[in-house]
């Protein structure tokens, strides 16, 4: 079946510092792919979106491309800011659901 | 838009008890979610609803758990009787259309004791 494979945390980095989390997806067809993060105490948000191979999706500084050959949906930042501190999901669609990766915690140390 | 909303934030209960938990989707919306979160088994989804009517109740964990959607802009899930493993956090989400992206609520924090 359809499913979500992300990195295993907790990612520990320095302010300022480059920040990658992979993902990795296995699904028929060709799903919309998400990254939600959810802050301490609250409920997912969305962070962003992509529904079509190539597609880029981005907000807040994070980044994340839509690869179809090598079933990839990574998310990117150039520069984190404590405040990036959160639990990170990758996500895809699949008829009427969305399926979750297991979630990447992010530290980002002062 | 006040987003998803749902009631109460903590319930402390003893084991045994009915517990209901409550969530007014966002307006216009018409697809909800449940989702329950640990650490042990993350997140997991336990039905969901389109246009008020339940269309996969799958990962409702046992005959404990119920679910109902009376109307658009509220929706209750009943765990009778309550045991200490359902102890987590509670979340419903919801859409415009089902395969469009979530929108989760604060959450409910249980604690059965």
């Amino acid at each position: 079946g359809d499913s979500v494979t992300q990195m295993e945390g907790p990612v520990t980095l320095s302010e300022e510092a480059f920040l990658t989390i992979n993902c990795t997806y296995t699904a028929t067809g060709y799903p919309s792919l998400f990254w939600y993060v959810q802050y301490p105490g609250e409920g997912l948000q969305l962070l962003l979106k992509a529904t079509k191979a190539d597609d880029k999706g981005s907000n807040k500084g994070f980044e994340a491309t839509y690869r179809k050959e090598t079933t990839s949906f990574h998310l990117e930042k150039g520069s984190v800011q404590v405040s990036d501190s959160a639990v990170y999901f990758c996500a895809l669609n699949r008829d009427d659901k969305i399926i979750f990766g297991k979630g990447t915690r992010l530290h980002i140390l002062p | 838009d006040a987003g998803v909303i749902q009631s109460p934030r903590h319930e402390v209960t003893e084991m045994g008890q009915e517990v209901t938990l409550r969530c007014k989707p966002i307006s216009g919306h018409n697809s909800l979610f449940w989702y329950r979160q640990t650490m042990m088994r993350g997140l997991e989804l336990l039905i969901y609803f389109n246009n008020n009517v339940p269309i996969d109740d799958s990962g409702m964990p046992e005959d404990r758990f119920s679910a109902k959607m009376p109307n658009a802009s509220f929706s209750t899930l009943k765990i009778q009787p309550s045991e200490p493993r359902d102890s987590a956090v509670y979340f419903c989400a919801s859409s415009f259309d089902r395969v469009r992206e979530q929108y989760f609520g604060p959450g409910t924090r249980l604690t059965v004791t």
